[in-house]
């Protein structure tokens, strides 16, 4: 059965320090990793899609990476605006949708 | 990336009515997702909607609580029946793309 397991479940960081969230996953066959971000109220903004282990993206603040067992989503000096929750998702081999974890609630204090 | 319009975005109902939800998107799609997001948890996928067929149940939804519309390539609706408190969640659909998928606003759910 497809697993995926954030952690911390929350953090709290001060303007600039950086930091890593982390998604462990468990599926059958990985046709992809997602992340992405979301706002109180408001629906999951796409950030990115990891495919195969050692792929590395990036956005801005934002860099992702991606093992056979778990992807980082590593915040580089991060600013308030950043605070959000971000969610984790993998689609299975086969799959249309995407099985997601419970998030990292993220707060960047001024 | 195609553009959804959820509506409502949020409302109150009493217990034993059902609301419907709509999702419009600005391009055509094959498929489209229908999540939901209870307090403090993750998403949880309640169904898959492809038009011209009957949408396909995850374990624990049913159509009778959830039935589906997909009359065409850019609409859907959701409908929670005979509502409860515990369905008092986020509703979100969804549909795939190149960039990713891609998520309504949401319909925030509060069953009194």
């Amino acid at each position: 059965e497809d697993q995926v397991t954030q952690s911390p479940e929350a953090l709290r960081l001060q303007e600039g320090e950086s930091s890593s969230l982390n998604c462990s996953y468990t599926v059958s066959g990985l046709r992809g990793l997602f992340w992405y971000r979301q706002d109180p109220g408001k629906g999951p903004e796409f950030l990115f899609t990891l495919y195969s282990a050692g792929e590395e993206k990036e956005k801005e603040r934002l860099k992702a990476t991606l093992t056979k067992k778990e992807s980082f989503l590593h915040i580089t000096a991060p600013k308030p605006e950043d605070s959000a929750t971000y969610l984790c998702a993998v689609q299975a081999t086969g799959a249309n949708n995407l099985f997601f974890g419970t998030g990292t609630r993220l707060t960047v204090i001024p | 990336s195609a553009v959804i319009s959820q509506k409502p975005s949020r409302d109150i109902c009493q217990r034993g009515t059902s609301l419907t939800i709509q999702c419009q998107v600005d391009s055509q799609v094959t498929m489209m997702f229908w999540y939901r997001q209870q307090p403090g948890q993750s998403l949880t996928l309640i169904a898959t909607a492809n038009q011209g067929s009957e949408a396909t149940y995850e374990s624990g939804f049913v159509i009778d609580k959830f039935p589906i519309s997909r009359p065409n390539l850019t609409f859907s609706t959701l409908t929670v029946s005979n509502m409860s408190p515990e369905d008092s969640s986020i509703y979100l659909c969804s549909l795939g793309g190149l960039d990713g998928y891609t998520f309504g606003s949401g319909t925030r759910l509060t069953v009194v």
